[in-house]
């Protein structure tokens, strides 16, 4: 069975700050795909970034990278100058190569602090 | 423009009462989920479809149940038997097993069902 853990509830940063939120996994699969999604007050989820199991080399999306342990089985997401925009819940998902379902930590809350 | 639609935005009913919530894309995606959202709780996946006319349960399928007769669509009915079912209720799609090159889960704007 695949978990997905987000010890992190709530979070809160200075705008203008950097900011990481962690998520941990646990799976007996070798290859899979690592997502963080965003879901603002609107509730409307959006995808923020992906990593492929396989590419040693951590996904980069302008203000948003990762830090892929494959080890370790962490995805960390960070958030460089935040932005008010930022604020919202952060969901972490695992997707098996072998299947269709998603699985999802609880997420954490961002509060971005003007 | 491509996306999922689910109608309506907000939903009220009477304890007791089977209520229908609607799921719709044109992504031409293969698979299709629908998930349950309680504060605290993150996504719960209440069931999926692979393709058309097939279906798993997810965690948390006791008193839900669903169809898929047609790729664009996916209709989730809460029956009187979900004891809870207030809650935020998401769908969503992806492309499926078949292209994981550029598979990820595209989610619809979600319904809010309260249930009196």
């Amino acid at each position: 069975a695949q978990t997905v853990t987000q010890s992190q509830p709530e979070m809160s940063v200075q705008e203008a700050e950097t900011v990481t939120l962690s998520c941990t996994y646990d799976t007996s699969e070798s290859n899979y795909y690592l997502f963080w999604y965003k879901q603002p007050p609107s509730r409307q989820m959006i995808l923020v970034i992906r990593q492929e199991a396989y590419k040693q080399q951590n996904a980069t999306e302008n203000r948003f990278s990762v830090n892929f342990q494959k080890a370790a089985k962490s995805f960390s997401l960070k958030i460089s100058d935040s932005q008010l925009g930022d604020t919202a819940m952060y969901f972490c998902a695992f997707l098996p190569n072998t299947g269709n379902q998603f699985y999802f930590g609880t997420g954490t809350s961002l509060t971005v602090i003007p | 423009d491509g996306g999922i639609t689910q109608s309506p935005k907000y939903l009220f009913r009477k304890e007791g009462q089977n209520v229908t919530l609607s799921c719709e894309q044109n992504l031409n995606h293969d698979a299709m989920y629908w998930y349950r959202q309680d504060p605290g709780q993150g996504l719960r996946l209440i069931y999926y479809s692979q393709i058309v006319n097939d279906f798993q349960k997810g965690d948390i399928a006791e008193g839900y149940s669903v169809s898929r007769e047609k790729k664009e669509s996916f209709p989730l009915t809460v029956t009187s038997a979900q004891k809870n079912p207030t809650a935020f209720y998401l769908c969503a799609s992806s492309i499926g097993v078949w292209d994981r090159i550029i598979d990820e889960q595209f989610f619809g704007p979600g319904t809010r069902l309260t249930v009196l």
